[in-house]
């Protein structure tokens, strides 16, 4: 069964612009929640997709939206970028709601540098 | 709010020696604990996690964890390090289906 994956796998955008990241779920898969990841913050949930629906939300601004399509398959927008938006993008599909119920798997991740 | 501090955000060993990642976390309610491994250019693949029961847990590769309620712990081990085991390692507690904190991670090298 083919895993997660996540494209593009790297990128560079400048300051101001927007960039779509998208995911692949593991085929079955309906939930899929997306995390940045930095140096200085860790691992911060950014929000959880089921059903074409958001279920969950993270402390993030406006500026970071997700959308899921009928097939599960996500795309995370980031739009007016910083330069603190530089980070790991990982996209992580499991099978229903609850990420603590449902054991997640990650995909090998974006990497987004803002210059 | 569930939260959770790993020890060290380095450890080193030699290949063969005990591999001791340390976790401690709050949490108002029982909670559910896991490890994370995450290789160089890689995602995250669950190790190991505790939900109810046995307070001993076995994962993958040879890993276990132990959950102390009255220490608010749950250590990662490995009784013997192999070169592979180099990673960086997370620990993530819930106290609700919807919710996942992620400690600052461990990053183990091992020595040859």
């Amino acid at each position: 069964k083919a895993g997660v994956t996540q494209t593009p796998r790297y990128l560079i955008k400048t300051r101001g612009q927007q960039v779509t990241l998208s995911c692949s779920p593991i085929s079955g898969h309906r939930s899929v929640s997306w995390y940045q990841q930095t140096p200085g913050q860790g691992l911060q949930f950014l929000f959880e997709y089921f059903s074409e629906t958001q279920r969950n939300k993270g402390n993030f601004p406006g500026r970071f939206s997700g959308r899921q399509f009928s097939n599960s398959r996500s795309e995370m927008n980031v739009s007016t970028l910083e330069l603190g938006d530089s980070a790991l993008y990982l996209c992580a599909s499991s099978l229903a709601v609850g990420r603590s119920l449902y054991e997640q798997y990650f995909g090998p991740g974006t990497r987004l540098t803002v210059t | 709010a569930q939260s959770v501090t790993q020890l060290g955000s380095h450890v080193s060993v030699s290949e063969g020696a005990l591999v001791l990642l340390r976790c401690n976390y709050s949490s108002s309610v029982p909670p559910y604990l896991f490890w994370y491994v995450q290789y160089p250019n890689q995602g995250l693949q669950l190790l190991l996690k505790y939900t109810t029961g046995a307070t001993l847990v076995k994962g993958i590769n040879g890993f276990e964890a132990e959950f102390k309620k009255s220490e608010t712990s749950f250590h990662l081990t490995k009784p013997s390090a192999h070169m592979s085991d180099a990673a960086e390692y997370f620990c993530a507690v819930s106290d609700s289906p919807d919710d996942m904190r992620f400690g600052a991670g461990t990053r183990l090298t091992v020595k040859p």
